[in-house]
């Protein structure tokens, strides 16, 4: 079984530009989390999609929005950067099975703002 | 809010010496622990919960409500036991939402 699929894995862009990262979560889950990783803040939560609905949101800014597809392949993006947010950001998908916070991890998307 | 501390940044020790990694949370119900580990140039996977009551790779965690505690320990260390390890808590609906600790980074001397 494939694992979480992050794309793209690193990339560069200036302050006032936006991103857009995708996720494609492991075959059959339809639970997809989104978390920041920063040295400074440590791994925090941005929001949680299901069969194409937000259940759950942390506390970032309305910058940060994602959606999710019917094939639950699920996207954020990130609208005026800030230097701030250089941060590797993390997909995790989750199947149910094992409980709504199992969470299986892609790689990250290294995201450097200049 | 939840939070979770995990005091120590760094922890060291020889090979098969005992090892535990604190964990503490505050969260008024009842919340899920974890505890996620990430190995060298690996990804964040999960190694335990508290829910499963099981050892993985010699690791075991007892939840202690009474010192709202999640401690992750091994009898004997393993120099493959070197990663960062994250202690983790969810709490009601949370759907995904993990709050983690800061990590601490075990290193296991031959």
């Amino acid at each position: 079984k494939a694992g979480v699929t992050q794309t793209p894995r690193y990339l560069i862009k200036t302050r006032g530009q936006q991103v857009t990262l995708s996720c494609s979560p492991i075959s059959g889950h339809r639970s997809v989390s989104w978390y920041q990783q920063t040295p400074g803040q440590g791994l925090q939560f941005l929001f949680e999609y299901f069969s194409e609905t937000q259940r759950n949101k942390g506390n970032f800014p309305g910058r940060f929005s994602g959606r999710q597809f019917s094939n639950s392949r699920s996207e954020m993006n990130v609208s005026t950067l800030e230097l701030g947010d250089s941060a590797l950001y993390l997909c995790a998908s989750n199947g149910g099975g094992g409980g709504a916070n199992v969470l299986t991890f892609g790689a990250g998307s290294r995201l450097t703002v200049l | 809010a939840q939070r979770v501390t995990q005091p120590e940044k760094l922890l060291s020790v020889f090979k098969g010496a005992p090892v535990e990694l604190k964990c503490n949370y505050s969260y008024s119900g009842s919340p899920e622990l974890f505890w996620y580990v990430q190995y060298s140039r690996q990804r964040l996977q999960l190694l335990l919960r508290h829910i499963s009551r099981e050892s993985i790779k010699g690791f075991t965690a007892d939840l202690n409500k009474g010192e709202t505690s999640f401690h992750l320990k091994k009898p004997f260390a393993q120099e493959e036991d070197s990663a960062m390890y994250y202690c983790a808590s969810a709490g009601g609906t949370s759907y995904g939402k993990l709050t983690f600790g800061q990590g601490t980074i075990l290193t296991v001397h031959p």
